[in-house]
């Protein structure tokens, strides 16, 4: 079965840097690669998604990179802010599947 | 649009009870997941049911099992809990199967 990788396990940063987190994964069938954010106590939330197909996709702040030969992809937060602290979840989906397979998870800590 | 809620919120049962949850997804969505949640093994598929069948169908024992009705709320029931059940239950709609969207969660104890 699928295996995604995800790293660092945690990040802490200054508010104003940027932080990125990586996730490395297994099956090539995989196609569909969302984030989530996960604040304590709160449900995960869809921040940004990326399709096998395009390399690229930015929103506002944050962005996501795709490199499908490589089998790994990138979730980039540009000039953090401390609401930006979180747990941030990395997820893989086959082709015709709806199973999602998530990371382990990075716990984001932005210091004013 | 509503999102995705989920009852109940908590809940306590012993060792060897079962449990019954409940999730309504978004409006017009026909696809519910539902996942398992805890500190060391992350968040684990359970299953996912469209249209009232299974679709899919994670590494999780028989003492696992949903249904889904006809208006798409689901249900998903665990018989003879364990300890190692405790966890955050999420369920998760969505329209086609890939952005999915999470409901806020039971959290279940079992002692």
């Amino acid at each position: 079965g699928e295996n995604v990788e995800q790293h660092p396990s945690t990040l802490s940063v200054q508010e104003g840097d940027s932080a990125v987190i990586k996730c490395t994964y297994s099956d090539s069938a995989s196609n569909y690669f969302p984030w989530y954010k996960q604040e304590l106590g709160k449900r995960p939330q869809l921040i940004i998604d990326i399709r096998s197909n395009v390399g690229e996709k930015k929103d506002q702040r944050i962005a996501v990179t795709l490199n499908k030969t490589a089998k790994h992809f990138s979730l980039h937060i540009t000039e953090t802010q401390p609401e930006d602290s979180a747990v941030y979840f990395c997820a893989t989906q086959p082709s015709g599947y709806s199973t999602l397979t998530f990371g382990k998870g990075t716990m984001l800590l932005v210091s004013p | 649009k509503a999102g995705v809620t989920q009852t109940p919120r908590y809940l306590i049962k012993t060792r060897g009870q079962q449990v019954t949850l409940s999730c309504s997804p978004i409006s017009g969505h026909r696809s519910v997941s539902w996942y398992q949640q805890t500190p060391g093994q992350g968040l684990q598929f359970l299953f996912e049911y469209f249209s009232e069948t299974q679709r899919n169908k994670g590494n999780f024992p028989g003492r696992f099992s949903g249904r889904q009705f006809s208006n798409s709320r689901s249900e998903m029931n665990v018989s003879t809990l364990e300890l190692g059940d405790s966890a955050l239950y999420l369920c998760a709609s969505s329209l086609t199967g890939d952005e999915q969207y999470f409901g806020p969660g039971t959290r279940l104890t079992v002692t």
